[in-house]
Order: structure tokens, then C-alpha cells, then sequence
């Protein structure tokens, strides 16, 4: 099987533009996690999309949301971007089998830059 | 909510020796642990992981042991190689539906 893709894998904005993130998960997975990784801070859970849904929230402000689609595929959104964002974006997918249903599939992120 | 500790954030050793990554986690109910590592400008990857009902799992080189009274689980590599280098992520989950909370991360260096 195909692993987690992500695009793009390298984007520079400047303040006050908005981003839009895409994930493609493992197939057959039905849910989509995603993160923020920044040096020292680890990963920063921002929600988790599932059939569709948001099913799980992470602390971050109204600027950061997302959707999923029928295809399980998903988007993430900053819009009126802050230096503060620049990060590494990670999305992750989690196994329907049983026995692994909790490992997360991360993809291999966005780097994201702001000016 | 979970809140994970994960001790320390920087680990140097010599090649062959061994390292211990400890971390701390406050939910009781957290019933699945899985270690991921993450190689410099790579996604973190699942090495290995342990349930609630489980004291102690190995793998090759690594080895995972839980304490689920004193709420901390670690991860032990022996014989370390530089190719072990790479930052270390710990989590706790209660499983299902739940989202796993990472602790910050270990950043493992071995030297050759």
C-alpha cells in the first residue's frame, strides 16, 4: 500500500495570506489526525477528521481548520498567517485493523514558511 | 486531559553503549504506549509500542518496559549505532477514538 502523502512539501507565504494543507491517507484508513512540529515543542495535536467529521480538537485558535472528504482525504487550512506558524505540518492516518488500530501513519509533513 | 513528560531532551552517547528515554504520563486510563523515532528531515515512524497489560516488550536492540503503578513507561536501546541518531517521541493513548498525547521529544545523538 501507498504510505501518507502530503502536498505540498515546502511553501513559503508571507504574513496575512492564508494555506491550504492536503493530506491523502493510507488506503482504507478513515481517519486523519493533524499536527504541528516546531523545534522544542514537539507535535502540537491541531484536530482529527473522521468519516468526514471533526471528531477531536486540538488548543489552537479559530485561524487553523480543516475538512475531510468522501475519499477520506483531508485539508487543512490557516488562514491571516503569523511568523508564529511556520512549522513543519504533519498529518497522520491510524489503521482500521484491530490489532493496530492506534499506530498513526504519518505523512512526510509541509514545511511551512512565513515572512 | 493526558499530560505526557519525556526525560531528557537531549541524550548523547558513545556507539555501543546503551540509552534510556523515561517518560511520565498523568491519565490513568492511558492504556497504549508506542515509541516513534523521526531521522532528521523524515516523518516519524513507529519502532515500538506496549499495552497496559504488558510490563515489558523487546525488539532487537530496543525495549520497551511500562510501570503502570508509577505511571511511566521507557525506552531502552542497547549496543547503540550511529544510525540510531534521530529524535525520539513517547505517547499515551486510551485507545479508540482517543488521540494519543506526545511527550517533547529526544533528541539521541551517538557518537561513532
Amino acid at each position: 500500500k501507498a504510505g501518507v502523502t502530503q502536498t505540498p512539501r515546502y511553501l513559503i507565504k508571507t504574513r496575512g495570506q492564508q494555506v491550504t494543507l492536503s493530506c491523502s491517507p493510507i488506503s482504507g484508513h478513515r481517519s486523519v489526525s493533524w499536527y504541528q512540529q516546531t523545534p522544542g515543542q514537539g507535535l502540537q495535536f491541531l484536530f482529527e477528521y473522521f468519516s468526514e467529521t471533526q471528531r477531536n480538537k486540538g488548543n489552537f485558535p479559530g485561524r487553523f481548520s480543516g475538512r475531510q472528504f468522501s475519499n477520506s482525504r483531508s485539508e487543512m487550512n490557516v488562514s491571516t498567517l503569523e511568523l508564529g506558524d511556520s512549522a513543519l505540518y504533519l498529518c497522520a492516518s491510524i489503521s482500521t485493523a484491530t490489532s493496530r488500530r492506534e499506530t498513526q501513519y504519518f505523512g512526510p509533513g509541509t514545511r511551512l514558511l512565513v515572512l | 486531559g493526558e499530560n505526557v513528560e519525556q526525560h531528557p531532551s537531549t541524550l548523547s552517547v558513545q556507539e555501543g553503549d546503551s540509552a534510556v528515554i523515561k517518560c511520565t504520563y498523568s491519565d490513568s486510563a492511558s492504556n497504549y504506549f508506542p515509541w516513534y523515532k523521526q531521522e532528521l528531515g523524515k516523518r516519524p515512524q513507529l519502532i515500538i509500542d506496549i499495552r497496559s497489560n504488558v510490563g515489558e516488550k523487546k525488539d532487537q536492540r530496543i525495549a520497551v518496559t511500562l510501570n503502570k503503578t508509577a505511571k511511566h513507561f521507557s525506552l531502552h536501546i542497547t549496543e547503540t549505532q550511529p544510525e540510531d541518531s534521530a529524535v525520539y517521541f513517547c505517547a499515551a493513548s486510551k485507545g479508540g477514538s482517543y488521540i494519543p498525547t506526545f511527550g517533547r521529544g529526544t533528541s539521541l545523538i551517538v557518537h561513532p
